[in-house]
């Protein structure tokens, strides 16, 4: 079945410690996205690429970095400098960006503070 | 950013009831999609609506792309149970390359 996965479901992170979130996707989309949700609140984009080896910033990239080395994975990883990391992390992709392609979802990675 | 206020935050109905939920924003879009989101899930796809006045069903889910461009609306009828969860609207700003999200409305149903 084509989809987007994410793993891992759940994720804890100790204080000063880089952590990593997997995303990859067989739907053979060009653009990827990954997005922050807070309890009660809306999605705030972090960071997007449209194609590989390139990626732009979001609303909210302080403190997080990724890479799009293949067209199938976008990972993110939360940096130490991210000090309220504690959310529910989402990606998405779609066929292109800004062409009116809806975005899918893979099911989240819920990520805690230790 | 861009705003989109979605409208209600929240919703508490009898199963069997309607629902209306509504995004509005001072921007114009050319693109307007709503999803549902189940407790520890990613949001799914439910309507996609892309030209002004646009009506569009999914079973007994309708949306509509507003006449102003400015506007979205998603009506549920006959609610049941398995219609809990929380409902987001997403749109695409003329000119845009990124959506931006409503708040979302979260929906409870009594049995």
């Amino acid at each position: 079945d084509g989809g987007i996965t994410q793993s891992p479901k759940y994720l804890f992170r100790k204080e000063g410690q880089n952590v990593t979130l997997s995303c990859e996707q067989n739907l053979n989309h060009d653009a990827m996205y990954w997005y922050r949700q807070d309890p009660g609140q809306g999605l705030r984009l972090i960071y997007y690429s449209q194609i590989v080896n390139d990626f732009q910033k979001g609303d909210i990239a302080e403190g997080y970095s990724v890479s799009r080395e293949k067209k199938e994975s976008f990972p993110l990883t939360v940096t130490s400098a991210q000090k309220n990391p504690t959310a529910f992390y989402l990606c998405a992709s779609s066929t292109r960006t800004g062409l009116r392609q809806p975005q899918h979802f893979g099911d989240g990675t819920r990520l805690s503070i230790l | 950013g861009q705003q989109l206020n979605q409208s209600p935050q929240s919703m508490f109905i009898q199963e069997g009831e309607d629902v209306s939920m509504n995004c509005t924003s001072s921007s114009i879009f050319n693109t307007w999609l709503w999803y549902k989101q189940d407790p520890g899930e990613g949001p799914v796809l439910l309507i996609a609506l892309y030209k002004a006045g646009e009506l569009t069903s999914n079973g007994r889910l309708t949306a509509q792309f507003g006449i102003t461009r400015k506007d979205s609306f998603l009506n549920i009828s006959a609610s049941i149970p398995s219609d809990v969860g929380i409902y987001f609207c997403a749109g695409l700003i003329q000119g845009a390359q990124k959506l931006v999200f409503g708040q979302g409305t979260r929906l409870t149903i009594n049995p």
